[in-house]
């Protein structure tokens, strides 16, 4: 099946930093989802970005689909960014995403 | 919009016990997903429901079941747990997918907490 993998594992940021997650995947996809988990293992939609560029505030996220990569930008990082940023993609011709292990962010004041 | 509402929240059970988890889609999505979230495993998909039908299931056991309902509401079903079964269960909804079109985005509930003692 697909497989799909993020760096770095970890990042500690002092705040208003910025900072860039990568996210590979081994197979060509139609769809491509970033979220963020925070402390209470809420799952946040960030991004729904197949190909492209979006931007939502201070997150933007770019897909190349012909090279298989995906990257979440965080500019001017805050605390309340912390938490774990997982990118999914959907797996072996179905509907079900599959997921990354995640980055956990961790911002400092 | 109201967004995926999962219950309960918390749900505590003894080893052999069954526990049920329900959750409710958003409004016009008729496909719901179930994933696991155990310590150290990541997040794994368990089940898809679309139109009252299962339509996919993860690598788990058969006693990981459940249902979709008329009004797309789902309720996930394990039996004879296991201490392995502690994790967060989390619930997706998505609209259908159109043939020839991309994947829906899946949006997600907050999760029933499952603690297995």
């Amino acid at each position: 099946g697909i497989q799909v993998e993020q760096s770095p594992p970890d990042l500690i940021l002092q705040e208003g930093a910025n900072s860039t997650l990568r996210c590979n995947f081994s197979d060509s996809v139609n769809n491509l989802q970033w979220f963020h988990q925070n402390p209470w293992g809420q799952l946040i939609n960030l991004f729904y970005i197949p190909s492209g560029t979006k931007q939502n505030g201070r997150l933007s996220a770019t897909t190349v689909a012909t090279e298989r990569y995906s990257l979440l930008y965080i500019s001017s990082s805050q605390t309340t960014d912390s938490g774990v940023y997982f990118c999914a993609v959907p797996g072996g011709g179905s509907e079900k995403l599959v997921f990354g292990k995640g980055t956990k962010l961790t911002v400092n004041p | 919009e109201a967004g995926v509402t999962q219950s309960p929240t918390h749900l505590i059970k003894t080893r052999g016990q069954q526990a049920t988890l329900r959750c409710s889609p958003i409004s016009g999505h008729t496909s719901v997903y179930w994933y696991q979230q155990a310590l150290g495993l990541g997040l794994q998909f368990l089940l898809w429901y679309d139109e009252g039908e299962e339509r996919n299931r993860g690598n788990f056991p058969p006693r990981f079941s459940g249902r979709q309902f008329p009004n797309y509401s789902s309720e996930l079903n394990v039996n004879a747990l296991e201490l392995e079964d502690s994790a967060l269960y989390l619930c997706a909804s998505s609209r259908r997918k159109k043939t020839g079109y991309s994947n829906q985005p899946q949006h997600f509930g907050d999760g029933t907490r499952l603690s297995i003692l």
